[in-house]
């Protein structure tokens, strides 16, 4: 079975652009949630779709948003970037509720803000 | 509001040595515990995982505890190998993962 992919792996944008992360979970996952990494603050949640649904969201700015389609897949944007975004962004999926299965993480997309 | 702490942050080691890594956590409502590994600017693969009923995993040469009293779980890794060195996060699971900081291990050959 295929794990976790997340796209693209890097980017490099401008402070004031917008940006788009993609996240496809393991076949038959059906929540996935996201987290940023940095070297300052660490794992931090940002949010979780189940079901096409945002089922619980961190205290992150209304910057940060994101998305769930039909197949599970999901989608974070980050607008009006900020020096203070770049970071290592990482999802994971579980099966179902995700309270009780292990989180199974992708490999991470990699966002540096000039 | 639950806060997870890891100590040691960083522990260096010869290898063969056996060691444990400690987790501690405020909030005893949880519904799980899991130990990740993360590699240098990799992603998190998943050691361990210990639901709040259960008192211990294990998984090769890993062993894992946890002590909602006490708010407290340990990672014990027998005969380490140059190839554990990586840094071993926790996370309690209350309906989002809290992580700790994480402890950066370092195995000499």
């Amino acid at each position: 079975k295929a794990g976790v992919t997340q796209t693209p792996r890097y980017l490099i944008k401008t402070r004031g652009q917008q940006v788009t992360l993609s996240c496809s979970p393991i076949s038959g996952h059906r929540s996935v949630s996201w987290y940023q990494q940095t070297p300052g603050q660490g794992l931090q949640f940002l949010f979780e779709y189940f079901s096409e649904t945002q089922r619980n969201k961190g205290n992150f700015p209304g910057r940060f948003s994101g998305r769930q389609f039909s197949n599970s897949r999901s989608e974070m944007n980050v607008s009006t970037l900020e020096l203070g975004d770049s970071a290592l962004y990482l999802c994971a999926s579980t099966p179902s509720t995700g309270f009780t299965d292990t989180q199974y993480f992708g490999p991470g997309t990699r966002l540096t803000v000039l | 509001k639950q806060e997870v702490t890891q100590i040691p942050a960083a522990l260096s080691v010869p290898e063969g040595e056996n060691l444990v890594l400690n987790c501690s956590f405020t909030d005893s409502a949880i519904y799980n515990l899991q130990w990740f590994r993360q590699d240098p600017g990799k992603g998190l693969t998943s050691l361990l995982l210990i639901q709040s009923s259960q008192r211990e995993q294990t998984s090769g040469r890993l062993n894992a505890s946890l002590d909602k009293s006490s708010g407290r779980s340990t990672l014990y890794i027998a005969a380490s190998q140059p190839g554990d060195s990586a840094t071993y996060l926790c996370a309690v699971q209350g309906g989002k993962l809290i992580f700790g900081q994480g402890t950066e291990l370092s195995v000499k050959p």
